[in-house]
């Protein structure tokens, strides 16, 4: 089975633009989860998606959206992008509860960077 | 607002030994998950181990154990027999929010490095 794919990787944009980051979860898995990872903060929630709505929202500024497809894939964008967006972008995808939990199976993750 | 902490920034180790990585959370909710994450420096979030609140056993999976202790609101990662390979960032995280719901809030991490 294929893992949550993540693209692009890398990414570099200036101050001002917009950007998208797309990620795939593992077939199956109907949630996706966002964060955002930077030295200073750690790991923060941004938002999760299950069945193209929001279920979950982390405390972010309305720069930072994202949508969920139909066929669970999932994008984020942040708009006017700021030097503090500079971040590791972690994408991670669930299945249905088992024996082990509500396990969330992380993407590579995409690095943006903000000059 | 549920709260993860992790009191060792970072850990030297020898080949060969165990480690032990603490974390202790504070939530009061009564249905909750704990969660320990593997960051290589690739970047990517390797899921380790996972125990319910509910669990009465401890949780393991292969070299990993989880040494749960709800009375003290510790959930210490246990590496036996550790190995080179082991040498990445720790992350403890719980789930936070209703049943079914999916978000994680972590700790700040541990660095392990292991020692030839």
């Amino acid at each position: 089975k294929a893992g949550v794919t993540q693209t692009p990787r890398y990414l570099i944009k200036t101050r001002g633009q917009q950007v998208t980051l797309s990620c795939s979860p593992i077939s199956g898995h109907r949630s996706v989860s966002w964060y955002q990872q930077t030295p200073g903060q750690g790991l923060q929630f941004l938002f999760e998606y299950f069945s193209e709505t929001q279920r979950n929202k982390g405390n972010f500024p309305g720069r930072f959206s994202g949508r969920q497809f139909s066929n669970s894939r999932s994008e984020m964008n942040v708009s006017t992008l700021e030097l503090g967006d500079s971040a590791l972008y972690l994408c991670a995808s669930s299945q249905p509860p088992s024996a082990r939990g509500y396990e969330q199976y992380f993407g590579p993750g995409t690095r943006l960077t903000v000059t | 607002a549920q709260k993860i902490t992790q009191t060792q920034p970072g850990m030297f180790v020898q080949e060969k030994e165990a480690v032990t990585l603490d974390c202790t959370y504070d939530t009061s909710d009564q249905s909750y998950g704990l969660f320990w994450y593997k960051q290589p420096s690739s970047g990517e979030m390797i899921f380790l181990i996972y125990q319910g609140s509910y669990d009465e056993q401890n949780a393991t999976e292969g070299r990993y154990s989880l040494n749960f202790q709800k009375a003290r609101k510790s959930a210490n990662l246990v590496i036996s027999a550790s190995q080179l390979g082991d040498s990445a960032m720790y992350f403890c995280a719980m789930r936070e929010g209703t049943q079914g719901a999916q978000k994680l809030v972590f700790g700040q991490g541990t660095r392990l490095t292991i020692n030839p």
